[in-house]
C-alpha cells in the first residue's frame, strides 16, 4: 500500500508568490494533518482534518495560509503571498482514527 | 513549562551500548504515547507506540510508561550506528482530539 504522497517534493519561490503543497493520504484513512518543521520551532502543527471537514486550525500562522479538503484523497496547504519567514518543510500526516501517525516525504519550501 | 520535554542532547553511546532516551510531559490525562525516528533531511518515522503503564518491545526497541510520573522512555539495546537520528517524542493529550503535540526531540550519535 502506498504511504502518504506529497507534491512538490521541493519548492522555491519569490516572496509574494502563490504557493501550493498537495497531499495525498493513506487510502482508508479518516484523519488528515498538516504541519511544518523548522530548526528554531521543531515540529508545528498546523491544521487538521476528520472526514474532510477542519477539527482546529489554531496552528495556522497567518491569514495567508489556507488548507482544504474537498474529498478524502486530497488536500492543498496554499500560502499566498509568501514570504521568506515560511521557507520551512511542510509535512502531512494521515491516520485512522485517532491512532498512529503516518507522515508522508515533505515539501521543502524556499521563499527568496 | 512545555507540554511535551526531551532533551535535545547530543546524546552519544557507542556501538553495541544501551541508548536511554526521555520524554516528560504535561497533561496528566495523556493517554496515548509515541516515539517516532528521524533521518536528517527525512521525515518522521514511527517506530512505537505504547498506551498503558509498563514496557512495551519490539526488537531493540523497549519503550516504557509510568502514568504516575508522566515519563515515557525509549531504551535502544545493541545500538547501531544506523540507529543515530533523531528521536521525537509525542503524545495525544486528555482530550483524545488526535492531535500530536511532539517534543523537540533528542540526537542519538552511536560511534562506531
Amino acid at each position: 500500500d502506498a504511504g502518504v504522497i506529497q507534491s512538490p517534493r521541493h519548492e522555491v519561490t519569490e516572496m509574494g508568490q502563490e504557493v501550493t503543497l498537495r497531499c495525498k493520504p493513506i487510502s482508508g484513512h479518516d484523519y488528515l494533518f498538516w504541519y511544518r518543521q523548522t530548526m528554531m520551532r521543531g515540529l508545528e502543527l498546523l491544521i487538521y482534518f476528520n472526514n474532510n471537514v477542519p477539527i482546529d486550525d489554531s496552528g495556522m500562522p497567518e491569514d495567508r495560509f489556507s488548507a482544504k479538503m474537498p474529498n478524502a484523497s486530497f488536500s492543498t496547504l496554499k500560502i499566498q503571498p509568501s514570504e521568506p519567514r515560511d521557507s520551512a518543510v511542510y509535512f502531512c500526516a494521515s491516520s485512522w482514527r485517532r491512532n498512529e501517525q503516518f507522515f508522508g516525504p515533505g515539501t521543502r519550501l524556499t521563499v527568496l | 513549562q512545555k507540554e511535551v520535554e526531551q532533551n535535545s542532547g547530543p546524546l552519544s553511546v557507542p556501538e553495541g551500548a544501551i541508548a536511554s532516551l526521555n520524554c516528560t510531559y504535561s497533561d496528566r490525562g495523556s493517554q496515548s504515547f509515541f516515539w517516532y525516528r528521524q533521518y536528517s533531511g527525512k521525515s518522521p518515522e514511527l517506530i512505537m507506540s505504547i498506551y498503558s503503564n509498563g514496557d512495551k518491545e519490539d526488537g531493540r526497541f523497549t519503550a516504557q510508561l509510568n502514568k504516575a510520573s508522566q515519563y515515557v522512555s525509549l531504551l535502544i539495546r545493541d545500538s547501531q550506528p544506523s540507529d543515530s537520528a533523531t528521536y521525537l517524542c509525542a503524545v495525544i493529550g486528555s482530550g483524545n482530539t488526535g492531535k500530536l503535540i511532539f517534543g523537540q526531540g533528542t540526537t542519538l550519535q552511536v560511534k562506531p
